[in-house]
């Protein structure tokens, strides 16, 4: 069962700042947030994670809501390159079986 | 560019035939994953290996794949006889440990 609820698509105009949420309602202490972006033809490719404090870099702003449920990946001054299918997924610290839980993404459209 | 290499990119078999995918994980990274991934975009762990051992896998692969992680030897999944639901985008995925997984391209099997 997927543990995370991403919108199936979104849309954005190059240059502008996308914000792709997440919900994990069921999250817990120990699994971590993770952002993976994924183009046609390729694997996917890391963007950032986070456990409790927002993160940044170079890719994107990770912000993570106080109660951990819900998280939002922001992106700014997106281009056509950032057009691919956005994962949030959740990793159980130490050891586990399937230890990263796959979302099915959010296909983000970038316009020119 | 990806550093985990996947081989073939496509692979077209029969149904009962044997398919057969290669991985070559990043230099130094003792973890290994294997994960399928549909038409819908959704991923299924199959098997992860920590050097040559298996970790932990799914009763699908035990039954009708098969996965090593030889030293020295690149990586491989291999379908014993394969269905048309098998038709997928096979991921091989590396790691240091059981953190950040950085994935090849990908081999896509279809089934006819």
């Amino acid at each position: 069962d997927a543990k995370t609820t991403q919108p199936d698509s979104m849309e954005s105009t190059e240059g502008e700042t996308v914000h792709l949420p997440c919900s994990h309602a069921t999250i817990s202490g120990n699994e971590y947030i993770y952002w993976y972006r994924q183009v046609p033809l390729q694997g996917p490719e890391y963007v950032t994670h986070g456990l409790q404090q927002n993160t940044t870099n170079s890719m994107a702003f990770l912000a993570i809501a106080s109660d951990r449920k819900s998280s939002t990946l922001i992106l700014t001054h997106v281009s056509l390159r950032d057009a691919a299918v956005y994962h949030c997924i959740l990793r159980v610290a130490g050891t586990g079986y399937q230890n990263f839980y796959f979302g099915k993404g959010t296909s983000l459209t970038v316009i020119p | 560019n990806s550093k985990v290499i996947q081989t073939p990119r496509y692979l077209v078999k029969g149904q009962g035939q044997k398919a057969k995918m290669r991985c070559i994980p990043e230099k130094g990274h003792p973890v290994v994953f294997w994960y399928q991934q549909n038409k819908n975009n959704e991923f299924k762990f199959l098997i992860n290996f920590q050097n040559q051992e298996v970790l932990q896998q799914i009763d699908m692969t035990e039954k009708r794949f098969s996965a090593e992680c030889p030293s020295n030897s690149p990586c491989s999944l291999e379908i014993q006889s394969s269905e048309a639901g098998d038709s997928a985008l096979y991921l091989c995925a590396s790691s240091l440990s059981r953190n950040t997984l950085y994935f090849g391209e990908g081999s896509r099997l279809i089934v006819v």
